[in-house]
């Protein structure tokens, strides 16, 4: 997964906690993503970015708030985190809307997260 | 809603059989990719075919798109034990409403036996 690192990769917490996911980028890519993956449910979308400070919602961003305040990092944040957002969490970037013929994504390695 | 299904969910196979996958969509797209991905990492992505396109090639993978039945099918030929992961067929449906999002299906988890 070169060029894209997620951490934590592990993280274990309780309901009501607050939790953030960091994905750093060395490519330079525009388009930033938060999936998280499910059994049964493929990857949905959670948020995304298209530039420093530009991000919109994915299908499933209730519970999720998200920051890109640097063009390499986009963070994920959980403001309380509850049972059913329990699941592994991807980054994905692209280089869509810098040229590129088509919007392809290159995932990070992910991140578990269990919410007790 | 997932954009993509795909079918079989699960498919066992020997080494050296071919592996077949299909993947079905609701809406028009731009394009529609297939990503891999082994387990415990993240996607990789394979090969995209575009909605002109109605086949294509990468080494041992064969693409088919028909766009009148809002389809597409993904062959893996002469399996290795290495094919051994889950597929995802993802669509780019390329409206504004959808710029710059992909819509992944559950996936086909293959695992090829020696």
């Amino acid at each position: 997964d070169a060029g894209i690192t997620q951490s934590p990769r592990h993280k274990v917490t309780e309901t009501g906690t607050p939790v953030t996911l960091r994905c750093h980028q060395t490519e330079n890519h525009r388009y930033m993503y938060w999936y998280r993956q499910d059994p049964g449910h493929g990857l949905r979308l959670i948020h995304y970015s298209y530039g420093v400070k530009d991000t919109d919602k994915g299908e499933v961003s209730d519970g999720y708030s998200v920051s890109r305040s640097k063009t390499e990092d986009f963070l994920l944040t959980l403001e309380s985190a509850t049972s059913s957002q329990t699941s592994v969490y991807f980054c994905a970037i692209s280089e869509w809307g810098q040229g590129a013929g088509a919007n392809v994504l290159t995932f990070g390695a992910g991140s578990r997260l269990t919410v007790l | 809603s997932q954009q993509g299904e795909e079918d079989p969910q699960a498919l066992s196979i020997q080494e050296g059989e071919n592996a077949t996958m299909n993947c079905s969509y609701k809406t028009s797209i731009n394009n529609l990719q297939w990503y891999r991905q082994n387990s415990g990492r993240g996607l990789v992505h394979l090969i995209l075919i575009r909605s002109n396109e109605r086949e294509k090639h990468s080494g041992r993978l064969r693409v088919t798109l028909d766009t009148s039945k809002k389809s597409s099918s993904l062959l893996i030929t002469a399996s290795r034990a290495a094919d051994t992961a889950s597929y995802f067929c993802a669509t780019d449906a390329g409206a504004t409403d959808s710029w710059g999002k992909l819509q992944f299906g559950a996936g086909t988890q293959v695992v090829v036996t020696p």
